[in-house]
């Protein structure tokens, strides 16, 4: 089956970094998504991972190993608003997205 | 710059009522979704179209249907609700047909349809 796996909480300070694990197992694998959602919010497009690797875009980055089933999201500078769910989403052999519970970011001041 | 809408926002129903979510996107997309959200649980795919005329099942289509008549539009019906069917609904279109992993499908949602069943 598929099945995704992410905290279900994390907490962090502002100004620290904090790191979102997610390990997959997909019926075939075409790239990897993390979306932002605030509460009560709709979900927004973080970044996508297709190859091995970090990508860097601002305080975010992403990072996938497609061996090991593994993304992580990486925030930096950790700001009140980064206070939301983060979502994984790996995208299966049917270009279909399948979405982890989401690790909900508690930010402390 | 609208991008995905969805109406109503909110919606109480009782037993057995029938209902139509309404999602409209401007952005000239192929491809449009309805997911439903529960606590604890990641987004379930309800029912998808890859374009106007189309549509197909997700992971839980089970008492719903959907339409697409025109390719702007995803209406999605509960013909007979249940309390089951309470949580909130997205939907949500991307402009990229399978078969490309160029990371180009990402998902453009709407604000969401909060809806109780009594």
């Amino acid at each position: 089956g598929q099945n995704i796996d992410q905290p279900t909480e994390m907490t962090a300070t502002e100004g620290a970094i904090v790191q979102i694990n997610c390990t997959y197992q997909t019926s075939g694998f075409n790239g990897l998504f993390w979306y932002q959602q605030h509460a009560g919010e709709a979900p927004t497009f973080l970044s996508y991972n297709v190859l091995d690797g970090l990508e860097e875009k601002g305080r975010f980055s992403s990072f996938l190993s497609r061996s090991k089933g593994y993304s992580y999201l990486l925030l930096k500078e950790l700001q009140m608003k980064d206070s939301a769910s983060y979502l994984c989403a790996p995208m299966d052999s049917n270009y279909q997205l399948i979405w982890g519970a989401g690790t909900k970011l508690i930010i402390k001041p | 710059n609208a991008g995905v809408t969805q109406t109503p926002k909110f919606r109480v129903l009782k037993t057995g009522q029938s209902m139509t979510l309404l999602c409209a996107q401007d952005m000239n997309h192929e491809y449009m979704y309805w997911y439903r959200q529960d606590p604890g649980m990641g987004l379930r795919l309800i029912h998808y179209s890859v374009g106007e005329g189309t549509t197909a099942k997700g992971e839980v289509p089970d008492g719903y249907n959907v339409s697409r008549l025109k390719k702007q539009n995803f209406l999605l019906g509960l013909e007979s609700a249940a309390p089951s069917q309470t949580s909130v609904y997205f939907c949500a279109s991307s402009y990229l047909a399978s078969g490309s992993s160029s990371g180009a499908n990402v998902l453009t949602f709407g604000a969401g349809s909060r809806l109780t069943v009594l």
